[in-house]
């Protein structure tokens, strides 16, 4: 079956531009996560959806970061005034359920954003 | 201190060889353990959960320390195709990954 799909897989922008990341999870999976990896670096974590809301953002670096999922399946990850450090892979996972006990993350290609 | 350290590598080898590395974690109250497989430019994915008792897929073997908190990967008879970035990462019972940076291995032949 599919896989989690993102798109744009590249993104290249302007210094002080609003980009939008968009995640398309497995079909029928109610757990929607966000990863940010810098070159070099594991994935760090960023937010948490379970359904339509955000139950965990405190992975979000700053204000300018927000991320949506309005029908508990698309979501965006939106980032405003980008800077040059927001340069990274950005990745999207989703697994059947969330809550309190582990069960494993499907994650997609990722979107490459490169901040000028 | 970060939650989980790798020792970066590279580990260039052989085919054929065996090859292992370790990861520690900072956090006593972790509870779960996996080890993912990233490849250039692609996404992680799972390769192996990290049991206890220790467990084995094939010619990859897992191992779990809580007393020292660390985990351990070990490849047998390497292939060309065991050429990734190893990515060791730490759960807390809940739903939020804690990744290392990951040890690149690259199998000659």
């Amino acid at each position: 079956g599919a896989g989690v799909s993102q798109t744009p897989s590249n993104k290249v922008t302007e210094k002080g531009k609003y980009v939008e990341l968009r995640c398309d999870p497995i079909s029928g999976h109610t757990a929607l996560y966000w990863y940010r990896q810098s070159l070099g670096q594991g994935p760090e974590f960023l937010i948490y959806f379970q359904g339509t809301g955000a139950a965990d953002d405190s992975g979000l670096p700053n204000d300018r970061f927000f991320a949506v999922r309005p029908e508990g399946s698309v979501s965006t990850l939106k980032i405003q005034r980008t800077e040059r450090g927001d340069s990274a892979v950005y990745l999207c996972a989703s697994s059947p359920w969330g809550g309190s006990s582990y069960n494993e993350q499907f994650f997609g290609p990722g979107t490459r954003l490169t901040v000028l | 201190r970060k939650e989980v350290e790798q020792d970066p590598g590279p580990f260039n080898v052989p085919e054929g060889a065996t090859v292992a590395f370790n990861c520690t974690y900072s956090n006593s109250a972790s509870q779960s353990f996996f080890w993912y497989r990233q490849d250039c430019r692609k996404e992680p994915k799972l390769l192996m959960s990290v049991y206890s008792s220790g467990n084995e897929d094939g010619r990859f073997t897992a191992q779990l320390n809580r007393a020292s908190q660390y985990i351990s990967l070990l490849i047998r008879d390497s292939k060309l195709s065991d050429s990734a970035t190893y990515l060791c990462v730490v759960n807390m019972g809940d739903y939020k990954l804690s990744f290392g940076a990951g040890t690149t291995v690259t199998v000659r032949a």
